[in-house]
């Protein structure tokens, strides 16, 4: 059975540095890794899916990577901004199988 | 480009009381189709799962049901409430085709049993 952890749990950083968000899964069998975003009482936004056959992938400031054979991605986030405060939360399908594992979630606040 | 909404938004509900929450998908046909449960504080639980019309998939065993009456439909139901059934319902479809299984998300719905 797939498990997903992220570490840690919550994060604070002064705005403007880079942080990277940890995402670790126990199963390599998976199609693609997926990061998503969720603002206190909102639904998920997607930001990133990583196929398993990439090792990167980017869009804007965020930049996502996959190392099927240790079981970890990262999201790297550039010059945070305080809007960057949510939880974000990382899911994997495995092979065969229709849904997700998703992580608890690391829990984000950029210091103005 | 495809759409997912969910309503209500909010809804206060009294014990015993039945439920029936709605999803629908746009522009996209025959996704895959999911009900989460965010409960205060805590991860995303899967409920339901449908692959197609009228084939559900249950993961947790409770008083809560789901059916699938069109394609892009998706409703959970609940004939009595209970305290517990607290918590941020969201709905969520994804592909059968490459990139396989990438979710997207609706807005949720928030539901307090009181």
């Amino acid at each position: 059975k797939q498990e997903v952890t992220q570490i840690p749990a919550a994060l604070s950083v002064p705005e403007g540095e880079n942080l990277v968000l940890n995402c670790s899964f126990t199963d390599s069998a998976i199609y693609n890794l997926q990061w998503f975003r969720q603002d206190p009482g909102k639904g998920l936004t997607s930001l990133l899916l990583i196929q398993s056959s990439q090792r990167e992938q980017t869009s804007g400031r965020l930049n996502a990577s996959l190392d099927k054979s240790s079981g970890r991605s990262t999201l790297y986030i550039a010059a945070s901004q305080p809007g960057d405060s949510a939880t974000y939360l990382c899911a994997a399908p495995n092979f065969g199988n229709e849904k997700l594992t998703f992580g608890t979630g690391t829990r984000l606040t950029i210091i103005p | 480009s495809q759409t997912i909404h969910q309503w209500p938004a909010t809804l206060v509900q009294p014990v015993g009381s039945p439920l029936s929450l709605e999803c629908t998908v746009e522009g996209t046909s025959n996704p895959n189709l999911y009900w989460y449960r965010q409960a205060a504080g805590r991860g995303l639980q899967l409920l339901f799962y449908s692959v197609g019309i009228g084939q559900i998939s249950s993961e947790v065993p409770q008083n809560l049901s789901a059916s699938r009456p069109q394609d892009r439909q998706f409703i959970l139901s609940s004939k009595k409430l209970l305290l517990s059934d607290s918590g941020f319902y969201l709905c969520a479809w994804s592909t059968h085709t490459r990139p396989m299984y990438e979710q997207y998300f609706g807005p949720g719905t928030r539901l307090t049993v009181t």
